[in-house]
């Protein structure tokens, strides 16, 4: 069974920073390109960011790039994102997600197991 | 970028009756397109991918079509459990997008 669990989200003054990680169990994650998608409170789900699988590219949303940075472990099966100048409008639940298709690079762009979340909040 | 506009955005219906959510595209995504569904207090869940195709353990009750700018998710007999928020989703222009959801309820 895939499992996705995130970690590392919290409060934050605007500018600051944090990281965010993702536990992988279940299946080849090495293989898999994985990606955070982020949903602000009352709105749809937003990409933010992947990375493919194989590793061999990156991707971000015009309004992270710069400022975020995707990466991962894969001797501890895990998935990070660094945020850094954080914004008010960045405030979000942020989920882990998985591609479907093995080896996807570059990535399908959809998501079809994901993590219970991790929520950020950028507030004074 | 695609702007994805589903409709309605809140629809109200009795169990057993025929669901049809409508998601339209600004532009062509080919097939491009899954759908999701988001319980409260849960992660969206993939139920449809490539318009059509049901994603692993899905109930055959849901069910997509369209192509080009026009889409529908068809749930054939609505269940309690299928209150949810349902969103779609396209891959097929950078970047990649969502719509701002159908409120399903039950009456």
């Amino acid at each position: 069974e895939v499992q996705l669990l995130e970690s590392g989200g919290g409060l934050v003054q605007p500018g600051g920073s944090l990281r965010l990680s993702c536990v992988a169990s279940g299946f080849t994650f090495s293989s898999y390109a994985m990606s955070w998608v982020r949903q602000a409170p009352g709105k749809g789900p937003e990409w933010v960011s992947s990375f493919s699988g194989g590793g061999a590219g990156t991707y971000y949303a015009d309004s992270v790039k710069g400022r975020f940075t995707i990466s991962r472990d894969i001797s501890k099966n895990t998935l990070f994102l660094q945020m850094n100048s954080l914004r008010a409008e960045d405030t979000a639940v942020y989920y882990c997600a998985k591609d479907p298709i093995l080896g996807a690079s570059p990535p399908t762009f959809y998501f079809d197991s994901w993590g219970q979340g991790t929520l950020v909040t950028v507030s004074s | 970028e695609i702007v994805l506009t589903q409709s309605p955005a809140t629809l109200s219906l009795s169990p057993g009756e025929r669901v049809a959510l409508s998601c339209r595209a600004s532009q062509s995504v080919r097939t491009y397109l899954a759908w999701y569904q988001q319980k409260p207090g849960q992660a969206p869940r993939l139920l449809i991918y490539d318009a059509s195709n049901r994603a692993t353990g899905i109930p055959a009750r849901f069910s997509g079509s369209g192509s080009g700018t026009d889409f529908t998710l068809t749930i054939s007999s609505l269940e309690p459990e299928d209150v949810a928020v349902y969103y779609c989703q396209q891959r097929s222009t950078w970047p990649p997008g969502f719509g701002q959801g159908t409120r399903l309820q039950i009456k």
